[in-house]
């Protein structure tokens, strides 16, 4: 079964400081993946997805980028963070079904 | 496009009670319909899972039921204990481009008071 790795587990940083957070998956290859956020008081709005290595799609417009440099690898950036970056941001992979990781609380102060 | 909204947005009761968690969507053009479990600070964990060919589908004390052309579904909770305190999203899997995608309701706070 599917195993979804991310970190950090928790980040707090200034306003229009770098981010960079990861995401792997174990146990299936060529999986399509996601990055969600939720941010507080708000339901899971999709940010990013991807069906394959370098191929990224975005959801909505942002100051947030994805890449995926390997097939089960996914990273979310940004080069200046915002106040409204703050929110709980997690990783998904579908097969079969969809699959959560942990996800990682991030404070943008 | 599509979206799912989740009635009550919270909802406190006794342990032992049995109690429903509604969902509606506005898209019938769905493969599936999942119900969630999100404990505070954590990930989700995926409860029920229901194609869109299938009425319902039941795990334990849960019963997910799917009404594809009124775009409604509930998760019905029997004997509820307070273990099952935790929010309870719905959500639709559709597909756009070359993905599926979920789309998510803002969730159901549930608290079951000992």
């Amino acid at each position: 079964s599917q195993t979804i790795h991310q970190w950090p587990a928790t980040l707090v940083q200034p306003v229009g400081s770098p981010l960079s957070l990861e995401c792997t998956v174990e146990g299936t290859s060529n999986p399509n993946l996601y990055w969600y956020r939720q941010a507080a008081g708000r339901g899971l709005q999709l940010l990013f997805y991807s069906v394959g290595i370098g191929q990224i799609s975005s959801e909505v417009p942002q100051n947030l980028s994805a890449s995926r440099p390997q097939d089960r690898q996914f990273i979310l950036s940004s080069k200046k963070l915002l106040l409204s970056d703050s929110g709980f941001y997690l990783c998904a992979c579908w097969d079969t079904r969809e699959f959560f990781g942990p996800g990682t609380r991030l404070t943008v102060l | 496009k599509q979206e799912v909204t989740q009635i009550p947005a919270a909802l406190s009761v006794p342990e032992g009670e049995n109690l429903v968690l509604n969902c509606s969507f506005t898209d019938s053009a769905i493969y599936n319909l999942q119900w969630f479990r999100q404990d505070p600070g954590k990930g989700l964990t995926s409860l029920l899972l229901i194609q869109s060919s299938q009425r319902e589908q039941t795990s334990g004390r849960l019963n997910a039921s799917l009404d594809k052309s009124s775009g409604r579904s509930t998760l019905y909770i029997a004997a509820s204990q307070p273990g099952d305190s935790a929010t309870y999203l719905c959500a639709v899997t559709s597909a756009s481009g070359s993905a599926r995608q979920l789309t998510f309701g803002s969730g159901t706070q549930l608290t079951v008071l000992p």
